[in-house]
C-alpha cells in the first residue's frame, strides 16, 4: 500500500533550537515528496519538494528537507526556529496511477508545531 | 503573481440553499482542484480540472457540481448539502508542465462553510 506517515501528532521546540518535522513514505518507483504549510485559518502554502538530484532540498522560510532513499524518509528541518513556525505541516507524495496518468498526491496526517518564546 | 482567491471567505447556508463558491487564478496555471478540509486533518481531494475539463471526480456526491469556465476561473455550485459538508473548502492550482506530477499546487485561503 502507498502512503504516508507523520509519526509525531505534536511537535515542541523553543525558540531559536533546530527544528525537526519527520516524515516516512511508501511508494512505487521514484517518489515525488513534497511538504506544505498550514498557518491557522488559512489555506496550505507550498514549502519545497523533491523530485530528483540532490538530496537536500531548500525552501521557503528558511526551511530545508533531506531525502533519504534507504530509510524511505522525507524529513523537514530548520536551523533555528522562530515562533511564527507555529503550524500545522503536512508531507504528501505521488503515489499510485489515476486518471490520465496523474499519480495522486497522498497527504499525511499533519504534524502540529509549536514554537515557545 | 503566485495568489488564489477565493470567496466568500465564509458562508453560512440551510440544508434547502443553492449557494456556489468561486476560485480565481492569474498564474496561467491549466490544473485546478477543489478540496474539503475538516479541522485539522489533511484535505480531501474532491475534484481537478484539467485545461477545464473534469479530469477526476473522486466520487463527491451530486450535492457538490464544479464548474470551470476559463483558464482562471473555478466554481463549485452547492445544493441540498447536509450538516456533515460544513468544512473549509480549498482550492489549489497548478502548472501542468511535461510531467504534471512534479507540480506542486497552490492554495487560495478557503471558504469556510457552516451548514445549518
Amino acid at each position: 500500500a502507498q502512503s504516508v506517515a507523520q509519526p509525531e501528532d505534536q511537535v515542541n521546540v523553543a525558540e531559536g533550537n533546530p527544528l525537526t518535522v519527520k516524515c516516512t513514505y511508501s511508494v512505487s518507483g521514484n517518489p515525488y515528496l513534497f511538504w506544505y504549510v498550514q498557518y491557522p485559518n488559512r489555506g496550505l502554502q507550498f514549502l519545497l519538494k523533491y523530485i530528483t538530484g540532490d538530496n537536500l532540498v531548500k525552501g521557503s522560510y528558511g526551511f530545508e528537507a533531506e531525502f533519504n532513499k534507504s530509510q524511505t524518509s522525507f524529513h523537514l528541518k530548520k536551523p533555528s526556529a522562530l515562533v511564527s513556525d507555529s503550524a500545522l505541516y503536512f508531507c504528501a507524495v505521488r503515489g499510485v496511477i489515476n486518471a490520465g496518468n496523474n499519480r495522486k498526491l497522498i497527504w499525511g496526517l499533519g504534524t502540529s508545531l509549536a514554537v515557545n518564546p | 503573481d503566485t495568489e488564489v482567491t477565493q470567496t466568500p471567505k465564509h458562508l453560512v447556508m440551510g440544508m434547502t440553499n443553492k449557494k456556489s463558491l468561486k476560485c480565481e487564478q492569474h498564474m496561467g496555471h491549466r490544473a485546478m482542484y477543489w478540496y474539503k478540509q475538516k479541522a485539522k486533518k489533511p484535505p480531501e481531494l474532491m475534484f481537478v480540472y484539467s485545461y477545464e475539463k473534469l479530469s477526476i471526480n473522486e466520487s463527491v456526491p451530486s450535492r457538490f457540481s464544479p464548474e470551470c469556465p476559463n483558464s482562471s476561473l473555478l466554481n463549485l455550485h452547492l445544493h441540498a448539502l447536509q450538516p456533515e459538508d460544513s468544512a473549509l473548502y480549498l482550492c489549489a492550482s497548478s502548472l501542468t508542465g511535461q510531467d504534471r506530477n512534479r507540480d506542486e499546487q497552490y492554495f487560495g485561503p478557503g471558504t469556510r462553510l457552516t451548514v445549518t
